[in-house]
C-alpha cells in the first residue's frame, strides 16, 4: 500500500530558480493538497484541488503553481525561488465524505531550502 | 476571524496522563481533528469529533464541546513514543466546497520525561 508520496524529499536550490515538488496517491482519492509548515505556525494551505483539472487556491498560494491533470499526482511548482519559501512542504489527500468526518492522509513531506 | 489556540508545549512523566487543550474559533463548524506529528515525519490522524462528549480510542481520548469552542486530547499511561507535536484542527463549514476550511494549530510539543 503505497498510500501517498513526495519527491524530492530534500532539495537545495537558489533564489530564482524553478522548483518542482511532486505527489502522487495511490488511493484515488478525490482531493489533494498542498501545505506548508513552519516553526511556530500551523499547516497552511497553498492550493488544493477536487478533483482532475479542479484547483483552487488556500491561503497562502502567491508564487505557487499547481496542476492536476491525473487524479493521482498534484504536483507544486515555485516558479522562482525566494528564501521565504523556505519550508517543510506536505503535500495530502482525502476523500470528502461530509458525514464522515473525513481524513486528511499525509505524504512523507519534502523539506525545501532556498539559498 | 478564524483561530485556534493550542500551548505550544507541555512535559509530562512517563505513565501518568497528559490534557492538551485546544480553543478554536470558525465562521460555522464541521468536526475538530487532532493528528500527531513526530519530528521529522508527517502528521498522523489520531481522532475526529463533530458531536459534544468524549471519543476514546485506547490510551487517547478526545473531547469536544461545540458551545464553548474547546477541545481538548488526553493521553493515558503516557510512554516515551509519545513524545511528539499534537495538532488541532477545526474544520469550518461553507456552502460550496468546504474541504479546505481546516484551521491548524501551531501544535503542542509534549515531552515525555522518564
Amino acid at each position: 500500500d503505497a498510500g501517498i508520496t513526495q519527491s524530492p524529499r530534500y532539495k537545495i536550490t537558489e533564489t530564482g530558480r524553478q522548483v518542482t515538488l511532486m505527489c502522487h496517491q495511490t488511493w484515488s482519492h478525490s482531493y489533494m493538497f498542498w501545505y506548508r509548515q513552519d516553526l511556530g505556525h500551523g499547516l497552511r494551505l497553498i492550493y488544493y484541488s477536487a478533483a482532475a483539472d479542479i484547483t483552487d487556491k488556500g491561503e497562502v498560494p502567491d508564487g505557487y503553481v499547481v496542476s492536476r491533470s491525473k487524479t493521482e499526482n498534484f504536483p507544486l511548482t515555485l516558479e522562482s525561488a525566494t528564501r521565504s519559501q523556505t519550508s517543510v512542504y506536505f503535500c495530502a489527500s482525502s476523500e470528502w465524505a461530509v458525514s464522515s468526518g473525513n481524513t486528511i492522509y499525509f505524504g512523507e513531506g519534502s523539506w525545501l531550502t532556498v539559498v | 476571524g478564524q483561530n485556534i489556540d493550542q500551548p505550544t508545549e507541555m512535559t509530562a512523566t512517563e505513565g501518568a496522563i497528559v490534557q492538551i487543550n485546544c480553543t478554536y474559533q470558525t465562521s460555522g463548524f464541521n468536526g475538530l481533528f487532532w493528528y500527531q506529528q513526530h519530528a521529522g515525519e508527517a502528521p498522523t490522524f489520531l481522532s475526529y469529533n463533530v458531536l459534544d462528549g468524549l471519543e476514546e480510542k485506547g490510551r487517547f481520548s478526545s473531547f469536544l464541546s461545540r458551545s464553548k469552542g474547546y477541545s481538548y486530547l488526553l493521553l493515558k499511561e503516557l510512554q516515551m513514543k509519545d513524545s511528539a507535536s499534537y495538532l488541532c484542527a477545526a474544520r469550518g463549514a461553507s456552502e460550496g466546497d468546504s474541504n479546505y476550511q481546516l484551521i491548524w494549530g501551531a501544535g503542542t510539543k509534549l515531552i515525555i520525561k522518564p
